[in-house]
């Protein structure tokens, strides 16, 4: 059994700065399988990023991600206010992260 | 566009079963590049798959909820639903029914969620 660990479990930062998650897994998995998803509270996720790198339909270009084998990472190169949310990634169907709370510091 | 929307009973007594069904709309569920899935979320914690179900009724579930999850799919109806029999207070939670795409391994549409309350 895959489990994907995310860190830091909260980012504290400000609009208009960089931010990365971090996403690990308890083994190696294929990229392919790698996928990031945003949530706000209230909503149902949004989907980012799949294939680990490939961003979704209507994804913007601030958000990137990268990583093979076991470490993973979603960039967020300059946040907008609408940012701020909770970020998990997910592999295959059925393992998700615990998730990384980004709030507005 | 794709609309995925959970419908069923807000409220469960314990050891009752919990129903709900899935209406997907803006597209055919009878279609080979996807799975159909529910997953569910705690309030305020992570996402927990629940099981997957193939447009031809093949069902994969969580191991953890196997003995008490069943799957079904009309795709007459472009329904699929969710039994989850025995609950209790824990199994009080957020479901969500969302498309899993087979070719990029990712959930790209989801239903807005349900809250279901187990309580007597």
């Amino acid at each position: 059994e895959i489990v994907l660990t995310q860190s830091p479990g909260t980012l504290s930062l400000s609009p208009g700065e960089r931010a990365t998650l971090s996403c690990r897994a308890s083994q190696s998995v294929r990229s392919s399988y790698l996928a990031w998803y945003q949530q706000k509270p209230g909503q149902a996720p949004r989907l980012l990023i799949y294939g680990a790198s490939i961003r979704a339909t209507g994804i913007p270009d601030r958000f990137s991600g990268s990583g093979s084998g076991t470490d993973f990472t979603l960039t967020i190169s300059r946040l907008e206010p609408e940012d701020f949310a909770v970020y998990y990634c997910q592999h295959y169907r059925d393992t998700f992260g615990q998730g990384t709370k980004l709030e507005i510091k | 566009q794709l609309q995925l929307q959970e419908s069923g009973p807000r409220l469960v007594k314990p050891s009752e079963t919990l129903s709900l069904t899935c209406t997907v709309s803006g597209d055919s569920i009878s279609s080979s590049s996807y799975f159909w899935v529910w997953l569910r979320q705690p309030p305020g914690k992570g996402l927990e798959w629940i099981g997957s179900i193939y447009y031809s009724g093949s069902a994969y579930y969580s191991p953890s909820l196997k003995s008490r999850v069943t799957m079904s799919v009309d795709t007459s109806k472009n329904q699929f639903s969710l039994k989850l029999s025995s609950v209790t207070a824990a199994d009080t939670t957020v479901y969500y029914c969302a498309r899993w795409r087979s070719s990029t391994s990712s959930y790209d549409y989801w239903g807005q969620g349900t809250l279901v309350t187990v309580s007597s």
